[in-house]
């Protein structure tokens, strides 16, 4: 059984630029949550999904947006990138959401 | 802020010895979680204690949890070189919305 998929692996983008991570959860898992790790530092919370509908959001601004689809894959988009947005940005997948998670290997955003 | 903070930040061994983590919250808590990461990829979810229980076992793992002094501590019995790699708590806090806040971890090496 596959675990949960993040695409792309790495991305290098340019401040002022949108870019779109994607997430594939476990099959069956309907929850879906966003993290974003900075190097030396725990992952933060951005967003959580559950049966496509946004139950939790960190603190993070308006640039940050998420959805889900019907088949419980995940985008998460962050628009207007700044230098402070490189990080490595980890998707999590939970039958329910609120037990133990199974992580994705990240994306790695590097922003120039 | 951060809810779980690590104890301690480095740790080095060598194998075959035991290794404790341990970890501090603030705030009331549903869960307490215990993940490992190697070299900045994926977590991977070692162990989950519930609010009520006080002690669990996986393999050469044993979690403590005491709720009294909001605290939480990881041992790895017996440890192998392949057990190097960062070790972070995350708290399921309730009322938070179904997110995880972890701490900033604690950098394990085995040295062979």
């Amino acid at each position: 059984d596959a675990g949960v998929t993040q695409s792309p692996t790495h991305l290098i983008k340019t401040r002022g630029q949108q870019v779109t991570l994607r997430c594939s959860p476990i099959s069956g898992h309907k929850s879906v949550s966003w993290y974003q790790q900075v190097l030396g530092q725990g992952p933060q919370f951005i967003f959580q999904y559950y049966e496509k509908e946004e139950r939790g959001r960190g603190n993070f601004p308006d640039r940050f947006s998420a959805r889900q689809f019907p088949n419980y894959s995940s985008e998460l988009n962050v628009n207007a990138l700044l230098l402070g947005d490189s990080a490595l940005y980890l998707c999590a997948s939970s039958l329910t959401g609120d037990g133990g998670y199974t992580f994705g290997s990240g994306t790695r955003l590097t922003v120039v | 802020s951060q809810q779980g903070e690590e104890d301690p930040q480095a740790l080095s061994i060598q194998e075959g010895e035991n290794a404790t983590m341990n970890c501090s919250y603030k705030t009331s808590i549903n869960n307490l979680q215990w993940y490992r990461q190697n070299s900045g990829r994926g977590l991977v979810h070692l162990i989950l204690i519930r609010s009520n229980e006080r002690e669990k076992h996986s393999g050469r793992l044993r979690v403590t949890l005491d709720t009294s002094k909001k605290s939480s501590s990881l041992l790895i019995t017996a440890s192998r070189a392949a057990d190097t790699a960062s070790y972070f708590c995350a708290t399921d806090v309730r009322g938070s919305n179904y997110k995880l806040t972890f701490g900033k971890g604690t950098l394990l090496t085995v040295n062979p």
